[in-house]
């Protein structure tokens, strides 16, 4: 079952504009975690953050996580054409053993 | 290449029919993964190895369904007697601990 569910489904910008995308879920977590998928390289890892940690950062990412609002989000600064994929959430309870998927964004970069 | 690799890229069988995909993981990893996506959805967990032990198995994965990792290097999927409802994409990773690398999907068929 998805742990939960990121927002918007759905998202359609320009060129050099920010995208955010928001996961919320549904149990505690050990740490949360951003994937991209597209077509030409599957499913990519993005950023890892930890359930300590409020907010980190990598290139033109930026992921923040509220554990009392069960929720995460991602920033995409100055996108580009190539940033066009599906984004997922994905929530590790502890263990190091599954990682269970939000439904995703879909984020269409235009030029 | 040294990322993870998957066999084949695509299956197509017919309804009753046996199908085995194969993954090998990053060859350091200790632990491996299999996932199942359908269109829209994101991955939902199947099974875990750590080493040549299956650690943990998802109610998804029916009698149908058996997974191995001899000598704790590549893994195997098998799905005896398909149904269509097993159309989908197959994903393994591999991880060293927290992130997760994937490797580009078995997308099955089943007419």
């Amino acid at each position: 079952s998805q742990q939960g569910e990121e927002d918007p489904q759905a998202l359609s910008i320009q060129e050099g504009e920010n995208a955010t995308m928001n996961c919320s879920y549904k149990t505690s977590i050990n740490n949360l975690q951003w994937y991209r998928q597209n077509s030409g390289r599957g499913l990519v890892h993005l950023i890892l953050i930890r359930s300590n940690e409020r907010e980190k950062h990598s290139g033109r990412l930026r992921v923040t996580l509220d554990t009392s609002k069960k929720s995460s989000s991602l920033l995409i600064t100055a996108s580009r054409a190539a940033d066009t994929a599906s984004y997922f959430c994905a929530t590790d309870k502890g263990g190091g053993n599954k990682l269970t998927f939000g439904t995703g964004t879909q984020l269409k970069v235009e030029l | 290449d040294t990322g993870v690799s998957q066999n084949p890229r695509h299956k197509i069988t017919k309804r009753g029919q046996n199908v085995t995909f194969r993954c090998d993981p990053i060859s350091e990893h200790n632990r491996l993964y299999w996932y199942r996506q359908t269109l829209g959805q994101g991955p939902e967990f199947l099974t875990y190895f750590q080493n040549e032990a299956q650690l943990e198995k998802s109610r998804l994965l029916s009698d149908r369904f058996s997974a191995e990792r001899p000598k704790g290097s590549f893994s195997t999927l098998e799905i005896q007697r398909t149904e269509q409802g097993d159309s989908a994409m197959y994903l393994c990773a591999s991880s060293p601990a927290g992130e997760q690398f994937f490797g580009p999907g078995t997308r099955l068929t089943v007419l």
